[in-house]
């Protein structure tokens, strides 16, 4: 298994315009998580799932922010309009229950 | 409400020097922690988890209830520790599970 896989892993982009960050969890796992990692804050949970549906979405800083898991083996985050503040490092994690989660290398987005 | 508080953000300690990095936690359930690392240019991965009471690359993390404490401890730093450190707490939510995270502690080790 390769892991869990992100896309893009980077993203350079200007304010105002559409952000998609892609996940593809590993196999057989049924929790599916969202970070943002930050100097300021840290790793902070933006949302999960649980078998595709969107558990506690509590942690999303804005409406900007939307994720969806259209199945078990794909989800996204979406950020319209992207603004400055939202450059950070964004992470996806899966696990078999969330015990261990398994983390993607991460995709570093930059709002200018 | 469920926290983890890691009060430093960065550590700095010399090569063969013990070394302790602190977390605290709030929740009112049972608590099952972690410690996730995260070395230079790779992603996060669980270096070890309360319930094992195992002992990963010579470190060790004791669970104090009593304190609400999961320190990370290790007597003999190496360069190699080097790296960004996560405390995690699982957290139970109504029938489902999060792990929420905090903020890390950068530990340097120098020579």
């Amino acid at each position: 298994d390769a892991g869990v896989i992100q896309s893009p892993r980077h993203e350079v982009t200007e304010m105002g315009q559409e952000v998609t960050l892609r996940c593809k969890p590993i196999s057989g796992h049924d929790y599916l998580f969202w970070y943002r990692q930050t100097m300021m804050r840290g790793l902070e949970l933006l949302i999960y799932f649980n078998n595709n549906v969107p558990i506690d979405d509590s942690g999303m800083p804005e409406d900007r922010f939307s994720a969806k898991m259209p199945n078990a083996s794909f989800s996204t985050l979406k950020i319209q309009p992207s603004e400055p503040r939202d450059s950070a490092v964004y992470f996806c994690a899966s696990s078999f229950l969330a015990g261990e989660a398994y983390f993607g290398p991460g995709t570093r987005l930059t709002v200018l | 409400a469920q926290r983890v508080t890691q009060p430093e953000k960065l550590l700095s300690v010399f090569k063969g020097a013990p070394v302790e990095l602190k977390c605290n936690y709030s929740y009112s359930g049972s608590p099952e922690l972690f410690w996730y690392v995260q070395y230079s240019r790779q992603r996060l991965q669980l270096l070890l988890r309360h319930i094992s009471r195992e002992s990963i690359k010579g470190f060790t993390a004791d669970l104090n209830k009593g304190e609400t404490s999961f320190h990370l401890k290790k007597p003999f730093a190496q360069e190699e520790d080097s790296a960004m450190y996560y405390c995690a707490l699982r957290a139970f939510q109504g029938g489902s599970e999060k792990l929420v995270f905090g903020k890390g502690t950068k530990l340097t080790v120098n020579p």
